[in-house]
């Protein structure tokens, strides 16, 4: 099986922007996860997605949203963009059924 | 809220050698899952081992295995025959029993190198 993919892989953008990312799971997974990495903050959860539902949301703010398609592929967007949302971010997903959550390559976000 | 801590930011081993990196975690839940994730400088997060808290026994994957104190809430990895593959972030995470939380709590993360 292909593993998790996600586009772009380096993104660059401009304070006031806004940003679209995608991830498409593991054919076959319906739950897909966000996080946030950042040197100083570590890993951080943003929200969990399943079946076109939002299932779990961390604490960031609303300018951070998501969806997910009915073919499980999921966006995530930030809207104003600020110097602080430049981060890597990655994307998770599981098996129904399942605990373990296997990852994507990130996208490499920087705000300038 | 459950917490991951890893207090060692760097480790360094010898290749061949075996090291051992910590992590404790606290938590309410009697029942969660723990794992180890590798991220080398690709920054792909690789599984590299999990353990099912209501498990007794410790969970080993070839030359990796994990010491579960469950009562003392610890969770360290042990890395045997060490090699310069080795080498990356290791972050310890945590993961909800409940079956629709796919939340995970990382450790800030240990830097591990091998030297030749």
């Amino acid at each position: 099986k292909a593993g998790v993919t996600q586009t772009p892989r380096y993104l660059i953008k401009t304070r006031g922007q806004q940003v679209t990312l995608s991830c498409s799971p593991i054919s076959g997974h319906r739950s897909v996860s966000w996080y946030q990495q950042t040197p100083g903050q570590g890993l951080q959860f943003l929200f969990e997605y399943f079946s076109e539902t939002q299932r779990n949301k961390g604490n960031f703010p609303g300018r951070f949203s998501g969806r997910q398609f009915s073919n499980s592929r999921s966006e995530m967007n930030v809207s104003t963009l600020e110097l602080g949302d430049s981060a890597l971010y990655l994307c998770a997903s599981t098996a129904d059924g399942s605990y373990e959550q296997y990852f994507g390559p990130g996208t490499r976000l920087t705000v300038t | 809220a459950q917490t991951v801590t890893q207090s060692q930011p760097e480790m360094s081993v010898q290749e061949a050698e075996t090291v051992t990196l910590s992590c404790t975690y606290d938590t309410s839940e009697s029942d969660y899952y723990l794992f180890w994730y590798k991220q080398p400088p690709s920054r792909q997060m690789i599984l590299v081992i999990r353990q099912e808290a209501y498990k007794q026994q410790n969970a080993t994957e070839n030359r990796f295995s994990v010491n579960f104190q469950k009562a003392a809430k610890s969770f360290s990895l042990k890395i045997s025959d060490s090699q310069l593959g080795d080498a990356a972030m290791y972050f310890c995470a945590y993961r909800s029993w409940r079956y629709n939380n796919n939340d995970m709590r990382f450790g800030a993360g240990t830097r591990l190198t091998v030297k030749p």
